[in-house]
């Protein structure tokens, strides 16, 4: 059975930085591109990151380039999104999700919330 | 950035009634669209994937159709089980863009 397990959500102040992490299980991980996509309360859904198998290639929308990095550890099965600058409309709910061909997430976690404010 | 333009904003249907969504892209996305339902407290979940293509395990009274510009979720018979926020999602080009949302609503 999938399961992406995301971790490492809270409160932070304005500017201040967090790192999110996902734990993979129930597939081959190495073998699929992985991504973070979020939703602000009460709003819908925005696509945040994009990693390439092997963590070569990261794609990102403007809003988070520059502040956010996808990375990834074939080793551990695990997804990684550190947040630096952040900002309050960063506040969402950070989901992890696995990209299948060509560029559909078919498998998401339970989501962990990341409130931004001082 | 390719614009989603997903409609209606929300809508409610009766036991057994066929329900429509539809997403408007500002450009065409050759059929790389998806939608997810979601459930209220719940992750979204993949229904339908290149437009027209049902994900394993969706009931078959889920189907989309559209081309181009213009994409549409049906419902043929409202469940109650269906009563989540759809969206539409394009991954034609980055950066992916998701619909504003569809809150489908058992009446």
């Amino acid at each position: 059975e999938v399961q992406l397990v995301e971790s490492g959500g809270g409160l932070v102040q304005p500017g201040r930085s967090l790192k999110l992490s996902c734990a993979a299980s129930g597939f081959t991980f190495s073998n699929y591109y992985m991504a973070w996509v979020r939703q602000a309360p009460k709003k819908g859904l925005e696509w945040v990151a994009t990693i390439s198998t092997s963590g070569s290639r990261t794609y990102y929308p403007d809003s988070v380039k520059g502040r956010f990095t996808i990375s990834r550890d074939n080793a551990k099965s695990s997804l990684y999104l550190q947040m630096n600058s952040l900002k309050s409309e960063d506040t969402a709910t950070y989901y992890c999700a696995r990209r299948t061909p060509p560029s559909y997430f078919d498998y998401w976690g339970q989501g962990v919330m990341v409130t931004v404010s001082s | 950035d390719i614009q989603m333009t997903q409609s209606p904003a929300s809508l409610s249907a009766s036991l057994g009634e066929t329900v429509s969504i539809e997403c408007l892209a500002s450009e065409g996305i050759s059929n790389d669209l998806a939608w997810y339902q979601q459930k209220s407290g719940k992750s979204p979940q993949l229904l339908i994937y290149a437009a027209s293509r049902l994900q394993d395990g969706v009931p078959s009274r889920f189907s989309g159709s559209g081309s181009g510009t213009r994409y549409s979720l049906k419902i043929s018979g409202m469940q109650p089980e269906d009563e989540a926020d759809y969206f539409c999602q394009q991954s034609y080009k980055y950066p992916y863009t998701f619909g504003a949302g569809t809150k489908l609503e058992l009446k």
